[in-house]
């Protein structure tokens, strides 16, 4: 991911509604992508992530899509509730496992 | 699942003190864990791979004197903040690797967060 700026990008929703957050990264030699979600005061935690050789990735409520030729990720969030308000981070790596590059961050909120 | 712990999770000290953070895998074995700063607003910066047995390896600009890490078990690394000063005020934050069945998994830690007066 790109980590730049000081003020995280936002994204305001109603609840009920999909959200889709993207996210830019720069290594071409990336093969592994994470979705992080990120609650005040606390570590990352996992949602769902996707390697390189496939575009597209279903969890439970999150659609991850990967296009490597414009280097870009987005996070599709089906639903979305008040619960989901949270920072979500991008993050990649060559290998899954090995060090990771986050992205800025985009701060979801959710209005009942 | 896979747990891993930090403590304290939260501290605060005098400008020119020491702190130390540890960092714990509960449930599985950890060869390699990672360290990293966040300030308010921003993203996750990596600040040094902790190796278990060999010396940490630290990113371009990250102070080696003044973060010092041991990974002296398994399961157990920390990071000690040396002279600490009010910039060094932040989150931090690390992740324990874990290889089960041939997949690296990386865990997070809950976070510390250390203010500098």
């Amino acid at each position: 991911g790109e980590s730049v700026g000081l003020h995280l990008p936002t994204l305001s929703v109603q609840e009920g509604d999909n959200s889709i957050i993207n996210c830019a990264y720069s290594n071409s030699a990336s093969d592994y992508f994470i979705w992080y979600k990120q609650e005040s005061g606390k570590g990352p935690q996992f949602i769902i992530d996707i390697r390189s050789n496939m575009d597209k990735r279903q969890g439970q409520r999150v659609t991850v899509l990967l296009n490597k030729t414009v280097k870009h990720l987005s996070l599709q969030i089906a639903a979305t509730q008040p619960g989901d308000s949270a920072v979500y981070f991008c993050a990649d790596s060559e290998t899954s496992g090995s060090r990771l590059t986050f992205g800025e961050g985009t701060q979801l909120t959710v209005n009942p | 699942g896979a747990v891993v712990s930090q403590h304290p999770s939260w501290v605060i000290c005098k400008s020119g003190t020491s702190v130390k953070i540890e960092c714990r895998s509960l449930d599985f074995q950890a060869t390699t864990m990672f360290w990293y700063r966040q300030f308010p607003k921003q993203s996750l910066m990596l600040m040094a791979t902790s190796n278990e047995g060999s010396k940490a390896t630290y990113e371009q600009g990250v102070e080696k004197d003044k973060f010092l890490i041991n990974h002296a078990s398994l399961t157990l690394s920390t990071l000690t903040v040396t002279s600490a000063h009010p910039e060094d005020s932040s989150f931090y934050i690390c992740s324990a690797r874990r290889i089960s069945g041939g997949n690296n998994e990386q865990f997070f830690g809950p976070g510390t967060r250390l203010t500098v007066l």
